[in-house]
């Protein structure tokens, strides 16, 4: 079982509608972080969570320590948000070994 | 400001051939740098870490090797590429676990 699961795995919605993308772990964390990865590859960090709620712009991400969930939400959505989306955690603990990631949510917003 | 630099973008290389991707920091003193890759249809997958130069951690076995012989450049070589080396591979750099993650452009490797 992986340790970061997300779902849908794609999703294809209308411009304009409300998009949630969801991420579980059943790990123990230091933060949870959603990225952004366009068609070339690149990847832009968007929210690094460890508790409640963050917002920016269109984007909202919200984290349940108790529950081990996480929720990417896009309102009002645009073609130009179409992209991977990346769920990736940082274990708890000391250290400096990187990311774990989700395999990704990919988004097609439909004009 | 903080910047990471990746080259090349794009790579095609025979089976068999030497490998060497470049990332270099700026902006920063002692960052945490990562290498990681995507192979198709796959999650991202970390290869090597370094907290520091000459320091490196290993998180797969595999035909790859890293190194950190500055503070701010991270280095991944292979002596000889296998098919299943292709994929895209990113660079990163972080100051810590609580800290956030900037990322290079990526390098998409295929092998022929």
């Amino acid at each position: 079982k992986n340790e970061v699961e997300q779902s849908p795995q794609n999703l294809t919605a209308q411009e304009g509608e409300f998009i949630t993308i969801n991420c579980s772990y059943s790990v123990g964390i230091s933060a949870l972080h959603w990225l952004q990865q366009h068609p070339g590859g690149g990847i832009v960090s968007l929210f690094m969570l460890s508790s409640g709620k963050k917002k920016h712009g269109r984007l909202i991400a919200t984290i349940n320590i108790q529950e081990k969930h996480s929720s990417l939400h896009i309102t009002a959505s645009h073609p130009r948000d179409s992209a991977v989306y990346i769920c990736a955690v940082s274990l708890s603990g000391g250290g400096a070994d990187g990311l774990t990631f989700g395999k990704g949510t990919h988004l097609i917003i439909q004009p | 400001s903080q910047t990471i630099h990746q080259w090349p973008a794009t790579l095609v290389q025979p089976v068999g051939s030497p490998l060497s991707l470049e990332c270099t920091v700026e902006g920063t003193s002692n960052p945490n740098l990562y290498w990681y890759r995507q192979a198709a249809g796959r999650g991202l997958q970390l290869l090597f870490y370094s907290v520091g130069i000459g320091q490196i951690s290993s998180e797969v076995p595999q035909n790859l090797s890293a190194s950190r012989p500055q503070d701010r450049q991270f280095i991944l070589s292979s002596k000889k590429l296998l098919l299943s080396d292709s994929g895209f591979y990113l660079c990163a750099w972080s100051v810590g676990r609580r800290y956030g993650y900037t990322f290079g452009s990526g390098t998409r490797l295929t092998v022929v």
